[in-house]
C-alpha cells in the first residue's frame, strides 16, 4: 500500500483538462520534500514531467503543470491530446520509512 | 544522448541469486548519483536503492534490505544490483535510474530488466 494516495483512473475528451491529485503525509509532502511526476506511456520507462513541485524539465510541454499545498500535491493537465494516455505517478521522500516513495498511480484515459 | 542499458535479467529459483548491471553513456557518470526502481507486472514503482555519486553511500527500501547491495565501478560506467535470497514477491522489471543530486530526482531511466522469481 501506497504512503502517496492517488485516484487509480481519471478521463477526459480531448481539449478538455485533468488534475491528479496525490496525497501524502506530515512525514513526506507535508515535511517539504520535493515532489515530483513521472509519466509512463504503455510497455515504456518513465519520463520525469515535473520537478520541485512545479518545474517542468526541458521539453515538456506547458500543458503539464504541478502545484503543492500541505500534505498533498497535484498534477494538471490542460488541453489533453491522445497521446497523453498513460499512467502517472507522484513521487517524494519519506522521513518515517527514510525511503524514496511513489503514489499508487493514476491511469489517464482520452475519451 | 544519455543511455542506460540494463542487462542481467531472467528467471530464477525462490532463494536464488542474480546480478543486474546497467551500462551508462552519454554523460559523466562519476558526477550523477544512481537508483534502482522496480515494477511488478501490471503494478506500479517501486524505489529500491540509491547510491551516491562517489559509491560510498548506499541506501535500501526495507523490502530489500539486508538481502540487496547496489554498487557502481566508476572506470567503467557501470551500475550493479546484486540479489540474493530472492523471493516471487521480488519478481518485476527493474529500471536503472540517473540522478543529477541524490534527492530523488529520477531525469533518465533504462528500459529495464524483466527478473522472474519462479521455481
Amino acid at each position: 500500500q501506497s504512503v502517496l494516495t492517488q485516484p487509480p483512473s481519471l478521463s477526459g475528451a480531448p481539449g478538455q483538462s485533468v488534475t491528479i491529485s496525490c496525497t501524502g503525509s506530515s512525514s513526506n509532502i507535508g515535511a517539504g520534500f520535493a515532489v515530483l511526476w513521472y509519466q509512463q506511456l504503455p510497455g515504456v520507462a518513465p519520463i520525469l514531467l515535473i520537478y520541485d513541485s512545479t518545474n517542468r524539465p526541458s521539453g515538456v510541454p506547458d500543458r503539464f503543470s504541478g502545484s503543492k499545498s500541505d500534505t498533498s500535491a497535484s498534477l494538471a493537465i490542460t488541453g489533453l491530446q491522445p497521446e497523453d494516455e498513460a499512467d502517472y505517478y507522484c513521487q517524494s521522500y519519506d522521513s518515517r520509512l527514510t525511503s524514496f516513495v511513489f503514489g499508487s498511480g493514476t491511469t489517464i484515459t482520452v475519451l | 544522448e544519455v543511455q542506460l542499458v540494463e542487462s542481467g535479467g531472467g528467471l530464477v529459483q525462490p532463494g536464488g541469486s542474480l546480478r543486474l548491471s546497467c551500462a551508462a553513456s552519454g554523460f559523466t557518470f562519476s558526477s550523477y548519483w544512481m537508483h534502482w526502481v522496480r515494477q511488478a507486472p501490471g503494478k506500479g514503482l517501486l524505489w529500491v536503492s540509491r547510491i551516491n555519486n562517489g559509491g560510498s553511500a548506499t541506501m535500501y527500501a526495507g523490502s530489500v534490505k539486508g538481502r540487496f547491495t547496489m554498487s557502481r565501478d566508476n572506470t567503467k560506467n557501470m551500475l550493479y544490483l546484486h540479489m540474493n535470497s530472492l523471493r516471487a514477491d521480488d519478481t518485476a522489471t527493474y529500471f536503472c535510474v540517473r540522478d543529477p543530486s541524490g534527492v530523488g530526482r529520477l531525469d533518465h531511466w533504462g528500459q529495464g530488466a524483466l527478473v522472474t522469481v519462479s521455481s
